[in-house]
């Protein structure tokens, strides 16, 4: 058990529809990731946040976005659902003081009919 | 050209034999190289992390980096069943907070009883 938790695990929803992600890093892991996990593309990172700051952008769509809490928990948000979104998505989390190894969740596995 | 190329596989071994991985990388600004480990489309569980050139040994594996050749390997000694998984390589570019990974596709691995 990594200690980053997601939910849900699963989700099955329909094209055009909107979802949100959760995720609550390890105890004092300061730094979220998110990632997107698909057969074709493999693991591909999508945005990092640092303290409730966006810090790096990888290839995220402009139909996802997130955001990082005071509490740092982050939330992932997809919306205009596409077939094409359905992957598994990762978050991992890390702590500088630790040397930024990133430690990942179990993942939310997300099905668009 | 991918930043990352892996060799897919599959990998097939019997139980004990010697298992080598590989990765090469065209971006000579990745410092930081791990590799992780996936059953079956669970989170990536973080095996061995690596800064710059050199070896790391843990246990029965060793990874290998040669920068000067974009290089990077992983070792497995007296596999196991139960190493049977995916195995990914990741890098990272060291400054400033930007500590995206950028992994490769993964290797599947069967260690054969």
């Amino acid at each position: 058990d990594s200690g980053v938790t997601q939910t849900p695990k699963h989700l099955i929803t329909a094209t055009g529809q909107r979802v949100t992600l959760r995720c609550s890093p390890r105890s004092g892991d300061l730094s979220v990731y998110w990632y997107q996990q698909s057969l074709d593309q493999g693991l591909q990172f999508l945005i990092q946040y640092y303290n409730g700051e966006e810090r790096a952008k990888g290839n995220i769509l402009e139909r996802f976005s997130a955001q990082q809490f005071p509490d740092l928990h982050s939330e992932l948000n997809l919306s205009s659902l596409e077939l094409g979104d359905s992957a598994l998505y990762f978050c991992a989390s890390s702590n500088r003081a630790l040397g930024d190894t990133q430690y990942f969740g179990p993942g939310t596995r997300l099905t668009v009919l | 050209q991918k930043e990352v190329e892996q060799d897919p596989g599959p990998l097939s071994v019997p139980e004990g034999a010697i298992v080598s991985l590989n990765c090469t990388y065209s971006n000579s600004a990745f410092q930081y190289f791990m590799w992780y480990r996936q059953y079956s489309r669970k989170g990536p569980e973080l095996l061995m992390y690596t800064y710059s050139s050199g070896n790391k040994e843990d246990g029965r594996f060793t990874a290998q980096v040669d920068k000067s050749s974009k290089y990077i390997s992983l070792f497995i000694r007296d596999s196991q069943p139960s190493d049977s998984a995916t195995y990914l390589c990741a890098m990272s570019a060291m400054g400033g907070s930007n500590y995206k990974l950028t992994f490769g596709k993964g290797t599947l691995l069967t260690v054969n009883p």
